[in-house]
């Protein structure tokens, strides 16, 4: 069955510093995985995604990802915090009950520290 | 601009007043779907739709029904509502195929009293 774990219910780090945003996934078959973003009172926003092809990804807003098979990894980085990062994060992964199905993991709340 | 929308973005309502809440989107997508956002739960999947007359039920469909009568519009109908229906609502889309990006309507806030 499918599944995204995201172990960190927040994260805080100080404005400046590199950011990780930590997903560990267990899908049957292919990994599709995504990240999404969403600000307050806001609806999710993309940010990226892995279907194939190069293990890092480069998404939006300077953020990337690396899928890694062997630790069944899809972690969230970007090199340098900004206080507009803070935002609520959400991993997901193609679910089993349809090709556009995503299952969402419980999500990650971002604080930047100016 | 190539959008979900959803209406209304807030209610308020009490226990066993019928309520639906639209949602449409203008980039001529195949799929659709609802979810509910819930602190420490992260979005669960309530119904979905892969075209015209096709739905099915997500993970959580219970006291929740929903039809697609025409491609860009997905509305989502609580017969009944009741306290624990009480959450943020979220509509999606996407163009049909594996992997593809889904996109978020703002959402809406339901209180069910």
């Amino acid at each position: 069955a499918q599944s995204v774990a995201q172990p960190e219910d927040q994260v805080n780090v100080a404005e400046g510093n590199p950011l990780t945003v930590k997903c560990t996934y267990s899908v049957s078959g292919n990994p599709y995985l995504f990240w999404y973003v969403q600000y307050p009172n806001r609806g999710l926003q993309f940010l990226l995604k892995y279907i194939t092809g190069d293990n890092l990804v480069k998404g939006s807003y300077g953020f990337e990802a690396e899928f890694n098979k062997s630790q069944t990894s899809f972690h969230l980085k970007k090199p340098s915090a900004l206080v507009s990062d803070s935002a609520l994060y959400f991993c997901a992964v193609r679910d089993k009950n349809g090709a556009n199905n995503l299952f969402f993991g419980t999500g990650t709340r971002l604080t930047v520290i100016p | 601009e190539a959008q979900v929308t959803q209406n209304p973005r807030y209610l308020i309502t009490v226990t066993g007043k019928k309520l639906t809440v639209t949602c449409s989107q203008n980039m001529n997508h195949e799929y659709m779907s609802w979810y509910r956002q819930d602190p420490g739960l992260g979005l669960r999947q309530i119904y979905y739709s892969m075209n015209v007359e096709v739905t099915d039920k997500g993970d959580v469909p219970e006291g929740y029904k929903v039809s697609r009568k025409e491609k860009r519009n997905f509305p989502l109908i609580l017969e009944s509502p009741s306290p624990n229906q009480t959450s943020l609502y979220f509509c999606a889309s996407s163009p049909q195929g594996t992997g593809k990006t889904q996109y978020f309507g703002p959402g809406t806030r339901l209180l069910v009293l």
